[in-house]
């Protein structure tokens, strides 16, 4: 079974919409999730990390987690064509690893 | 420099060739890490190292052979790769140690070194 998994996507809004990525995880024990966006040809860069169950927003991002579902979520509110990108979910395997899920990519339509 | 530095950004070699990949971080972290991003894959760790020590070896193949003199530099040195081996290669780094809040396993991500094995 796979740690974590994404909905595959591809994902395509038109500007303006609320674009909704979801991520499952399988170990119960994990405590924090992250969400990391890669543009095409660049490396990934952490834009939200979340460890409660409910929402955290930052800025158009909103990261929410259920724990008792094993699921988190990201949405991206208002998007813009410079949010279209590859969405990477993730979640700690250990001590100091991190295991990544296959990405969602996200294409906003001007 | 700031941040995690990785070169070359593209190398070209075939199957009989040696040669070596380069990370440097200028961040302060203690941990530094070798992922493998291959087209339609998730990220596969690795190797790890906490401290220039290694905490993580993934099941890696032998012809992939990872130094870290110490906490601020990671090599990852190539020998008799494959053609399956072309990827991108991603070393980031992380501050460890500060439990499961707030900021631990937070990746700061190199630019990549793009690998093609003819």
């Amino acid at each position: 079974q796979k740690e974590v998994e994404q909905n595959s996507g591809p994902l395509s809004v038109p500007e303006g919409a609320i674009a909704s990525l979801n991520c499952t995880y399988s170990d119960r024990g994990s405590q924090s999730f992250f969400w990391y966006r890669q543009y095409s040809g660049k490396s990934p860069e952490l834009i939200m990390f979340i460890y409660s169950n409910g929402d955290k927003e930052d800025g158009r991002f909103t990261a929410q987690l259920n724990k008792a579902s094993q699921y988190v979520s990201l949405l991206i509110r208002d998007s813009q064509p410079s949010d279209s990108a590859t969405y990477l979910c993730a979640a700690p395997a250990g001590d100091y690893k991190l295991s990544f899920g296959a990405g969602t990519t996200v294409t906003v339509r001007a | 420099e700031t941040g995690v530095t990785q070169t070359p950004r593209h190398l070209v070699m075939g199957m009989t060739n040696k040669k070596s990949l380069k990370c440097e971080q200028h961040l302060g972290h203690n941990a530094m890490y070798w992922y493998k991003q291959s087209a339609k894959k998730p990220l596969e760790l690795m190797f790890v190292y906490n401290f220039k020590e290694q905490t993580e070896n993934n099941s890696v193949p032998s012809r992939f052979s990872p130094e870290c003199p110490n906490s601020s530099h990671l090599f990852l040195h190539l020998h008799t790769l494959q053609p399956e081996d072309s990827a991108l290669y991603l070393c980031a780094s992380s501050l460890t140690g500060q439990g499961t809040k707030g900021g631990a396993n937070v990746l700061t991500f190199g630019a990549g070194s793009r690998l093609t094995v003819l």
